[in-house]
């Protein structure tokens, strides 16, 4: 049973990186038939799209964040990581990674429980 | 960016009820549609993709349907387990989006 695990600090300070990991269980992260995805939930609001990564060459972002926002891939360790730049108190939210599978049109089929990751002084 | 509208934005119903959840997208996104259920506290579980497949482990009484751009959730008779928030999500074209959910509660 495939698992994905957030990790990363709870805080960061504006203007800062925030940086985040995600660890895939029980599958490959190699594996051909999804891409990695991180998506974020500010506190009683709905769910953003932050991006996606299939290997280090081959990722895509959501436009409002796209010159701030990087992704990458470590299939030694079968970890997936995000790295926002210049954070702001709107970049507050509950991070979540999760998997998309091609065999299901796009959907996101396998989510992590979520990272917290507060921007403030 | 492609805009999903979801309503209602709340509904109150009952154990035992009907419910349907309607999306709509602001331009076609064929079927590619899914739908999540949040709990509080919780990551979002997928129900429903390809606009109608239930994924494996949803009980039957939810299920999705598809008429042009306009996408409908419906749970036949709903369960006390079902009272959570749904979201639709469109896997089209990036970026990807969702609707902005609608919670269901018990009347």
């Amino acid at each position: 049973q495939v698992q994905l695990q957030e990790s990363g600090p709870g805080l960061v300070k504006p203007s800062q990186t925030l940086s985040l990991t995600c660890t895939v269980s029980g599958g490959s992260i190699s594996s051909g038939s999804y891409f990695w995805s991180w998506i974020r939930q500010p506190a009683g609001k709905g769910l953003e799209w932050v991006g996606r990564i299939f290997s280090s060459q081959n990722a895509n972002y959501n436009p409002s964040l796209k010159s701030r926002v990087s992704m990458s891939v470590d299939t030694s360790t079968n970890v997936f990581s995000l790295r926002l730049t210049s954070v702001t108190a709107a970049d507050t939210a509950v991070y979540f990674c999760a998997r998309e599978s091609v065999a299901r049109d796009g959907a996101l089929d396998i989510w992590g429980q979520g990272t917290m990751v507060s921007v403030s002084p | 960016d492609i805009q999903m509208t979801q309503s209602p934005s709340s509904v109150s119903a009952s154990v035992g009820d009907r419910v349907t959840i309607t999306c709509r997208a602001s331009q076609g996104i064929s079927s590619w549609l899914a739908w999540y259920q949040q709990k509080p506290g919780k990551a979002p579980k997928l129900l429903i993709y390809a606009a109608s497949i239930l994924q494996s482990g949803v009980p039957s009484r939810f299920s999705g349907s598809r008429s042009g751009t306009d996408f409908t959730l419906t749970i036949s008779s709903l369960q006390p387990e079902d009272f959570a928030t749904y979201y639709c999500q469109q896997a089209h074209t990036f970026p990807i989006t969702f609707g902005q959910g609608t919670r269901l509660e018990i009347k």
